[in-house]
C-alpha cells in the first residue's frame, strides 16, 4: 500500500516562529502536493511539486515555501508563522502522467499559531 | 476550466436509509472523477474513481457512483446507510495529465441512528 507519511499530526507555534512541515511517500511517486483546510473553505492548494526541485504555486501559497530535494520527501515551510495559518495541513502523492489520477493523503498535521 | 459543484453542505439521513451526495462538475475534456471521504481529524480516503472505463463505478464499503457525461453529473450513492458512514465527502476532478485536481466543498453526511 501507498503510505504518505507526515512528520506531525499536531503542533503548537508562537507567532513569528518557523515552521516546517515534512512529508515522505514511499511509492516513487512523481507529484507531490500540500493542502491547507479550513472550514467553509474545503481543501485549498499551496504548492506543488511535479519533480525534485521542481514546485509550482497553488491558490494560496503567500507566506508558505517549499523544498523537494529528493522524490520521497516535500517540505512545506512556514517562514514566520502567523496566528491566520491555524490550519490543518494535508500532504498528498499522485504518480502523476501514467498513472490513474488517485492522490494518496497523509493524516494530516494539525497546527495552532498562538 | 475544470471545477466542481457538491451540492448539498450537509446532509442527515436515517441509519438503513439510501445516501445521495450529488456532484456536477466542468470539464472541458473527458474528466476524471473521484469521491474521496474524510473522517474526523483525519486524511482523506479514496471511496471510488471513474477513469473513462464503466459508467458506474462500485467502490469501498458499498459506495457507488454513476458518471453521467448528459447531465455533468457524478453522484454517490449507498443503499443502506450506516452509522461508521458518517465523515465529510470531496467530490474531485483532475486534470489530464492528472497534475491538478478540483474538489469541491464537500458534503457533510450525518447518520441518525
Amino acid at each position: 500500500d501507498v503510505k504518505v507519511t507526515q512528520s506531525s499530526r499536531y503542533l503548537v507555534k508562537r507567532t513569528g516562529e518557523k515552521v516546517f512541515l515534512e512529508c515522505v511517500q514511499d511509492m516513487d511517486h512523481e507529484n507531490m502536493f500540500w493542502y491547507r483546510q479550513d472550514p467553509g473553505l474545503g481543501l485549498r492548494l499551496i504548492y506543488f511539486s511535479y519533480d525534485v526541485k521542481m514546485k509550482e504555486k497553488g491558490d494560496i501559497p503567500e507566506g508558505y515555501s517549499v523544498s523537494r530535494e529528493k522524490k520521497e520527501r516535500f517540505s512545506l515551510i512556514l517562514e514566520s508563522a502567523s496566528t491566520n495559518q491555524t490550519s490543518m495541513y494535508l500532504c498528498a502523492s499522485s504518480l502523476g502522467t501514467g498513472g490513474t489520477g488517485e492522490l494518496f493523503f497523509g493524516e494530516g498535521s494539525r497546527l495552532t499559531v498562538l | 476550466a475544470q471545477s466542481v459543484t457538491q451540492l448539498d453542505s450537509h446532509v442527515s439521513v436515517s441509519e438503513g436509509t439510501p445516501v445521495l451526495l450529488r456532484c456536477n462538475y466542468s470539464s472541458s475534456y473527458s474528466p476524471s472523477l473521484f469521491w474521496y471521504v474524510q473522517h474526523p481529524n483525519k486524511g482523506l480516503q479514496l471511496l471510488l474513481k471513474y477513469t473513462s472505463a464503466a459508467t458506474l463505478v462500485k467502490g469501498i464499503n458499498g459506495f457507488e457512483a454513476e458518471f453521467k457525461k448528459s447531465e455533468t453529473s457524478f453522484h454517490l450513492t449507498k443503499p443502506s446507510a450506516h452509522m461508521s458512514d458518517a465523515a465529510e465527502y470531496f467530490c474531485v476532478v483532475t486534470s489530464y495529465n492528472f497534475n491538478k485536481f478540483y474538489f469541491g466543498s464537500g458534503t457533510k453526511l450525518n447518520v441518525k441512528p
